[in-house]
């Protein structure tokens, strides 16, 4: 099957940096995008939606200013936290869905850890 | 989007068929029936999808009543990795459109 991966698969980081997650398909050409937030012992809950080559759209109650992400290429999409803070550390989980197919495929999710 | 409603938990043993039924009442002509696992840390992962009646593959079956207002995934024979949280997902298909997950149900099996 098609293969998501991301990039870390962990990050610790200190409150105000920004940190940036890599989401890479690997055998297919992703057209679409998702990213998804999970907190513990709750449901994943859809943050935004990217195209390649357009811009995101996000879901009500997401910050763009402060989730910013970029859909550069059919096999690679980032998410960056900027000025993060600990209320933002989460299970951070993309996926990627091939045009014409059906399904979409989940990376194995990025733990951010804010301090 | 249609909303799902699952069991929040349960509990089985090893080598036991575990069904777990999804309620989505407001399901929609276009709409296929979708449900995931996924293991703590893990990105939640395909099972199985279908429309109406019966879906099998290797490692689920997935029953869906003609009303289609309700379906059930069965889980032939458990083993302890199985545990996991399985989600049940209603919507359009194609590739651009939204998954939205509901609770899930939070499956233990004991040895």
């Amino acid at each position: 099957g098609a293969v998501v991966s991301q990039h870390p698969s962990w990050v610790i980081c200190k409150s105000g940096t920004s940190v940036k997650i890599e989401c890479r398909s690997l055998d297919f050409q992703a057209t679409t995008m998702f990213w998804y937030r999970q907190f513990p012992k709750q449901s994943l809950m859809l943050m935004a939606t990217s195209n390649e080559g357009s811009k995101a759209t996000y879901e009500q109650g997401v910050e763009k200013d402060k989730f910013l992400i970029n859909h550069a290429s059919l096999t690679l999409s980032t998410l960056t936290v900027t000025s993060a803070h600990p209320e933002d550390s989460s299970f951070y989980i993309c996926s990627a869905a091939e045009r014409g197919l059906n399904e979409q495929f989940f990376g194995p999710g990025t733990r951010l850890t804010v301090l | 989007l249609a909303k799902t409603t699952q069991p929040i938990s349960m509990d089985s043993y090893e080598g036991q068929e575990v069904n777990i039924t999804c309620s989505h009442n407001n399901i929609a002509t276009n709409d296929y029936i979708t449900w995931y696992q996924q293991f703590p840390s893990q990105g939640p992962r395909f099972i199985i999808q279908g429309y109406k009646t019966k879906v099998t593959n290797e490692v689920a079956s997935l029953f869906i009543p003609a009303d289609r207002k309700s379906s059930t995934l069965s889980l032939p024979r458990v083993s302890l990795s199985d545990t996991a949280v399985y989600y049940c997902l209603v919507g359009d298909r194609g590739p651009g459109n939204k998954l939205t997950f509901g609770g899930g149900t939070r499956v233990l099996v004991k040895p």
